[in-house]
């Protein structure tokens, strides 16, 4: 069964301090990954991606996420978490036919 | 280009009547995908198309629920006999049918059945 599992339903964090939140997958086929941000009311913004190559990707805001084949998981990261990043992030995983699994997401707190 | 356009953002509407969203996606995208997010939930997948031909649907669209996109372009989201149940924030993305590439999604709609 394809799935995206999000063990952290909230995490809270002071400004200032690190992030990483975890996500894990199970997909048929080679992997298209994905972490969205989504502020109250709002559509999804892409926050990342993962195709092929670098399993070390990028992202805008200062986030990267690490794809681990071997543990099924892209862990989303951030060395020091600015008030502006509270907000609900939501890892998704998808195909050719670009069609989106998407986890239940991971509201963060983010204590002054 | 102003990214996809989801209308209306918000639509109040009473047990039974139906209800219909529009999405226009960007421009040159001819994939067109419909989501379902519910409150403390991630979105959840309803139907896609490639151009004019819907090529998926999910086993959660029901048979009151109608999506289309006639000319490739613009979409709309049909929804009959509207219940209780279907309150949700309706998500429109779009899309090029080409290999690693990313879909960008509206604002959404958000419906309120009472």
């Amino acid at each position: 069964a394809q799935s995206v599992t999000q063990p952290d339903i909230h995490i809270t964090v002071s400004e200032g301090a690190s992030l990483e939140l975890r996500c894990n997958y199970s997909y048929g086929a080679t992997p298209y990954l994905f972490w969205y941000v989504q502020s109250p009311g709002q559509g999804l913004q892409l926050l990342l991606k993962y195709f092929s190559g670098d399993t070390l990707v990028q992202g805008i805001k200062g986030f990267e996420a690490e794809f681990k084949r071997s543990q099924s998981s892209f862990n989303l990261r951030k060395p020091s978490v600015h008030w502006s990043d509270a907000a609900e992030y939501f890892c998704a995983v998808g195909g050719n036919t670009g069609k989106l699994i998407f986890g239940q997401g991971t509201t963060l707190q983010v204590k002054p | 280009d102003t990214g996809v356009s989801q209308n209306p953002r918000h639509k109040i509407t009473k047990r039974g009547q139906n209800v219909t969203f529009r999405c226009d996606p960007i421009s040159e995208h001819n994939r067109l995908y419909w989501y379902r997010q519910t409150l403390g939930q991630g979105p959840e997948f309803l139907t896609y198309f490639q151009n004019e031909a819907q090529l998926e649907k999910s086993r959660l669209l029901s048979d009151r629920f109608s999506a289309e996109r006639p000319k490739g372009s613009f979409s709309t989201l049909e929804i009959q006999r509207t219940e209780q149940g279907d309150s949700a924030m309706y998500l429109c993305a779009s899309s090029l049918a080409t290999d690693n590439t990313e879909a960008f999604f509206g604002q959404g709609t958000r419906l309120t059945v009472v």
